[in-house]
Parts: structure tokens; sequence; C-alpha cells
């Protein structure tokens, strides 16, 4: 099946700089890959996604970068700020396997004031 | 954007009883749930996957009889943890996608279960 890493596991930033977590997925027919957003005790968000016809995807602040030969994608967050802290969680879906999602083990993003 | 809800929110029961939680596509038709189990700072992991009207899907490792799954109509999904133990409590969440053109699944807010 399907395996996504993640990195880095936790994150430190001073509030205007940019944050970048990778993840790496092991099946090449993967095809949908979303991130989402977690704040503590709260459901998973999501922000942003990107499908394996496109190699970036941007949403204001937001852009995820997809290298398919690589098999590897990428969260790139500008400007950060401090509502921006919570963990970070990569998946790629297994078509496959019923479509469900594969989830990386979320990176921990702190944003300084 | 889709609403998935989840209830309870918090559940808290005696060793041996049976718990059931519901999750709800508010405004979609769901034709897949699938129920996560979340420890403290650790990663989603699914429990199983559910397609209205027929079996649960379970992942390796998951005790059919004890997450015990139903998936009766489009919008209600429930995940009954049967002689639950104190190693069963964690944050249920489920996530709902709506039919083969959807890509993205939507979670609900997630049940925080603890069994004394």
């Amino acid at each position: 099946g399907e395996n996504v890493e993640q990195h880095p596991s936790t994150l430190s930033v001073q509030e205007g700089d940019s944050a970048v977590i990778k993840c790496t997925y092991s099946d090449s027919a993967s095809n949908y890959f979303p991130w989402y957003k977690q704040e503590l005790g709260k459901r998973p968000q999501l922000i942003i996604d990107i499908r394996s016809n496109v190699g970036e995807k941007k949403d204001q602040r937001i852009a995820v970068t997809l290298n398919k030969t690589a098999k590897h994608f990428s969260l790139h967050i500008t400007e950060t700020q401090p509502e921006d802290s919570a963990v970070y969680f990569c998946a790629a879906r297994e078509k496959a396997a019923g479509n469900k999602l594969t989830f990386g083990g979320g990176t921990r993003v702190l944003v300084k004031p | 954007g889709a609403v998935v809800s989840q209830h309870p929110s918090r559940v808290i029961c005696k060793s041996g009883t049976s718990v059931k939680i519901e999750c709800r596509s508010l405004d979609f038709q769901a034709t897949t749930m699938f129920w996560y189990r979340q420890f403290p700072k650790q990663s989603l992991m699914l429990m199983a996957t559910s397609n209205e009207g027929s079996k649960a899907t379970y992942e390796q490792g998951v005790e059919k009889d004890k997450f015990l799954i139903n998936h009766a109509s489009l919008t209600l999904s429930t995940l009954t943890v049967t002689s639950a133990h104190p190693e069963d409590s964690s944050f249920y969440i489920c996530s709902a996608r709506g039919d083969y053109r959807t890509d993205t699944q939507y979670f609900g807010p997630g049940t925080r279960l603890t069994v004394l």
C-alpha cells in the first residue's frame, strides 16, 4: 500500500518568514494530494490540494508543488502569521484502494510573533 | 463548503459498555465515509472505509467485531465501540466524500472517547 513520509515533524518560524513542509509518497499510481491543517482538538481542515496532472497550485499565501517523477510534494506558506500555527498533514490518495487517503505523520508549525 | 457533523463530541463511559458515534453529512450525499482514530500528537490512522449500503472495509489490525460500522444511508454512518476498554480511549474522527467525481474528504469535528 501507499506510504507517506512527512518532514520536518516540527517547524518554528518567525512571523513573516516562509514555511516549507515536504512529503514523499511511494505509490506512483496515487493521483490526488491534499493538505490539511488541524488546530488542537479540532477537525482537520482542507487548505489546498493538487492533482497529478498539475505541477503547482497557489491560493493566496499557500502553494503546493508536485514532482511526480520524484514522488514528492511540498507545501509552501509565505508571510506566515501567528494564526498559521497548527499541525499540518499531507496525504496521498490510493486510487486502487477505495480512494482512501494515507496521511503523513504531521508537522507541528509554530509561528513566533 | 460541505459540512460534516459528529455526535457526541465527548463521551465518558465505563469499561465494558458500548458507545455509538454518529457521523452525518449535512448538505451533501456521502457515498463513502471513513473512520479514523487519532492519538495525542499523532497522525490520523484509518480504521475503516464504509460505502452506503455495503459492508465496511477494515484496515489491517482493526477488529471488526469491536468497531462496528454501519452506513445505512447516504448521510449517516455510525461507529459503535463495543465492550470498550481504557485502551480504546482516543479521538475518533469521521470524514465523508461525495460521489466518484469528488476528490475531497470533509472531516467531522471528532469525538473524544474516554473509557474509565
